[in-house]
């Protein structure tokens, strides 16, 4: 069985300063691995997904996450937030081989402060 | 162009009651999915179709949930008889198929109160 897990319910950055939103996961093989941002009552945006190749992806709104097989994390992360960054960020995965049933972390809030 | 849509966006119901939830995916999508978003968690997996045919259904949690796609193109979630515990956001995602299309695009949600 495949899990995420996301180890911080909440982080908060001053604007400016680099974010990173932590993901590690479970599961069996070479996994896709995908973040999502969920804006209050609307649905899930893609960020950006790796799949295979390059360890770090680069993705929208100058996002990018760090594939590290050895520690099984997919940590998003931004150079410089801006307050409208502040939303729910969701870490998913899925089996390998294709992106079928996707897996998501329970959620990171996170709050950019002015 | 035009995204995953879903209707209605809320839907409050009694418990007992049945409801239908619709999903429009992006056209010429092939993949189509169904999550369950519980307040304040994860979405959680339903079911998945590829065209018409209903490839996997191990998320459903219970007999009283169906879901079909009888064209291939638009899909209805049904819920019999809702409970309370059924009270959730309701996401559909489509994606096309194939190597390098394994993105899933989600509609707005339908958001269900069961009372």
């Amino acid at each position: 069985a495949q899990s995420v897990a996301q180890p911080e319910d909440q982080v908060n950055v001053a604007e400016g300063n680099p974010l990173t939103v932590k993901c590690t996961y479970s599961v069996s093989g070479n996994p896709y691995l995908f973040w999502y941002v969920q804006y209050p009552n609307r649905g899930l945006q893609f960020l950006l997904k790796y799949i295979t190749g390059d360890n770090l992806v680069k993705g929208s709104y100058g996002f990018e996450a760090e594939f590290n097989k050895s520690q099984t994390s997919f940590h998003l992360k931004k150079p410089s937030a801006l307050v409208s960054d502040s939303a729910l960020y969701f870490c998913a995965v899925s089996p390998p081989g294709s992106a079928r049933q996707l897996t998501f972390g329970s959620g990171t809030q996170l709050t950019v402060l002015p | 162009g035009a995204g995953v849509s879903q209707s209605p966006r809320y839907k409050v119901a009694k418990r007992g009651q049945d409801v239908a939830l619709r999903c429009d995916p992006i056209s010429g999508h092939v993949s189509l999915f169904w999550y369950q978003q519980a307040l304040g968690q994860g979405p959680e997996f339903l079911t998945y179709f590829q065209n018409e045919a209903q490839l996997d259904k191990s998320g459903l949690p219970s007999d009283r949930f169906f879901a079909e796609r009888p064209e291939g193109s638009v899909s209805t979630l049904k819920i019999q008889r809702t409970q309370q515990e059924d009270s959730a956001v309701y996401l559909c995602a489509s994606s096309l198929e194939g190597r390098g299309q394994e993105t899933q695009y989600f509609g707005p949600g339908t958001r269900l109160l069961v009372l």
